[in-house]
């Protein structure tokens, strides 16, 4: 199974509403990143959490993460139609390079 | 300029065939991986390589193998096609933190068909 997943699958929201996708991992992590991805694109970084952080924001991004639960969560402030994508998690564990576990995926449409 | 590039972009291919795909960063990272996509956009790490460190997701054939001409490439190649493994394949690096926490850059994909 997947080491991070995501929830919900899939998200429909209009455009100027929050957007809120969740993770849940098994192990203990370094850290915690969520990736966008774009249709036919590759995966673009979008923020990362080490393990002693528990909240952290980015311009309209802010994520939080609870290793007591083993979660995080990606809020997405006042949504634009252009975040339209599908939104990863990924974990990072202590292994050498730090090989990242993605989750399957929120895919996120922002209705204009 | 691209940081982390991928060819060809598109490989369409029959069962049976040995094919392989490139890839190159100019960021100066220290590890470079290849992850598999597949139809329902699950991502799995296939293999991670560093300094000419290895390691391998037990779960990947051997009919895959990554080959490291120097710290820059690494490239993918793959023995005796099968249809199962069409999916989108990305390629993607990060500095080796041995303890610090960095994203991984990736690149735009190579989607691969094998009819």
């Amino acid at each position: 199974s997947q080491q991070g997943e995501e929830d919900p699958q899939a998200l429909s929201i209009q455009e100027g509403e929050n957007a809120t996708m969740n993770c849940s991992y098994k192990t203990s992590i370094n850290n915690l990143q969520w990736y966008r991805q774009n249709s036919g694109r590759g995966l673009v970084h979008l923020i990362l959490i080490r393990s002693n952080e528990r909240e952290k924001h980015s311009g309209r991004l802010r994520v939080t993460l609870d290793t007591s639960k083993k979660s995080s969560s990606l809020l997405i402030t006042a949504s634009r139609a252009a975040d339209t994508a599908s939104y990863f998690c990924a974990t990072g564990v202590r292994l050498a390079g730090n090989m990242l576990t993605f989750g399957g995926g929120t895919r996120l449409m922002v209705k204009p | 300029d691209t940081a982390v590039s991928q060819t060809p972009k598109y490989l369409v291919t029959q069962m049976g065939n040995d094919k392989s795909i490139k890839c190159e960063q100019n960021l100066g990272h220290d590890t470079m991986y290849w992850y598999k996509q597949d139809s329902k956009k699950f991502l799995k790490i296939m293999f991670s390589y560093n300094n000419k460190e290895l390691i391998i997701n037990e779960t990947v054939p051997n009919r895959f193998s990554p080959k490291s001409p120097d710290k820059a490439h690494l490239n993918l190649h793959i023995n005796s096609l099968e249809l199962g493994d069409s999916a989108v394949y990305f390629c993607a690096s990060s500095q080796d933190p041995q303890g610090r926490n960095t994203e991984a850059f990736f690149g735009q994909g190579t989607r691969l068909t094998v009819v």
